[in-house]
């Protein structure tokens, strides 16, 4: 049973556009959440996070949105540019602070 | 300086051997993580140590034995491999239990 879910194994933007990458979880004991976010051969990288007090943070491009009542975060990029081509995980954790991933969606933003 | 390394990068072995994967960090955190990343791309938290000693062990056959020899590197040892092993782990490390954790690289493992 899969309590984070990325239903979009694959998403195509271009340059300069927005790119939204959505996220759903079952599990209402998860107070904090992450993206990542991995280049080919490499680990992934913490971009963004979001606590379950706030509905929003910001960070330069990157803008994470929280809807508790949905169980639903999207990670948004604008502008988006050729760089942020890559996979994008999101993460969520309870009190416990132990990870459960999604099975990540593949960005490619066509230049 | 890579901050979280693994060696191999990659692995291809036959089934019912024996291989081991090496981790090491240099960012002097106490927490170091073992995930698997299976074929549908899931990460998942295999074992976790904290200043060498055990604090999360999913359920995972126990063919597999991470050994901590000190809290810079976490080794993960793999017995009787089998097919179903063959997977992308990583190593990741942390200052305490914490979700800021950093990743290594992966190992690509493949058992034919």
């Amino acid at each position: 049973d899969q309590q984070v879910k990325q239903n979009s194994p694959s998403l195509s933007v271009q340059e300069g556009r927005i790119s939204i990458l959505n996220c759903d979880y079952t599990n209402s004991m998860f107070d904090y959440f992450l993206w990542y976010k991995k280049y080919p051969a490499e680990g992934p990288t913490f971009l963004i996070s979001i606590s379950s007090i706030k509905d929003k943070n910001e960070d330069g491009r990157f803008t994470v949105f929280l809807n508790k009542s949905a169980k639903h975060l999207s990670l948004h990029i604008v502008p988006s540019q050729p760089g942020d081509s890559a996979v994008y995980f999101c993460a969520a954790a309870g009190s416990a602070r132990q990870l459960t991933f999604g099975s990540g969606t593949q960005l490619t933003v066509l230049p | 300086d890579t901050a979280v390394s693994q060696t191999p990068k990659y692995l291809v072995t036959q089934m019912g051997n024996d291989k081991s994967i090496k981790c090491e960090q240099n960012l002097g955190h106490d927490t170091m993580y073992w995930y698997k990343q299976d074929s549908k791309k899931f990460l998942k938290i295999m074992f976790s140590y904290n200043n060498k000693e055990l604090i999360i062990n999913e359920t995972v056959p126990n063919r597999f034995s991470p050994k901590s020899p000190d809290k810079a590197h976490l080794n993960l040892h793999i017995n009787s491999l089998e097919l179903g092993d063959s997977a992308v782990y990583f190593c990741a490390s942390s200052q305490g239990r914490t979700i800021w954790q950093f990743f290594g690289p992966g190992t690509r493992l493949t058992v034919l």
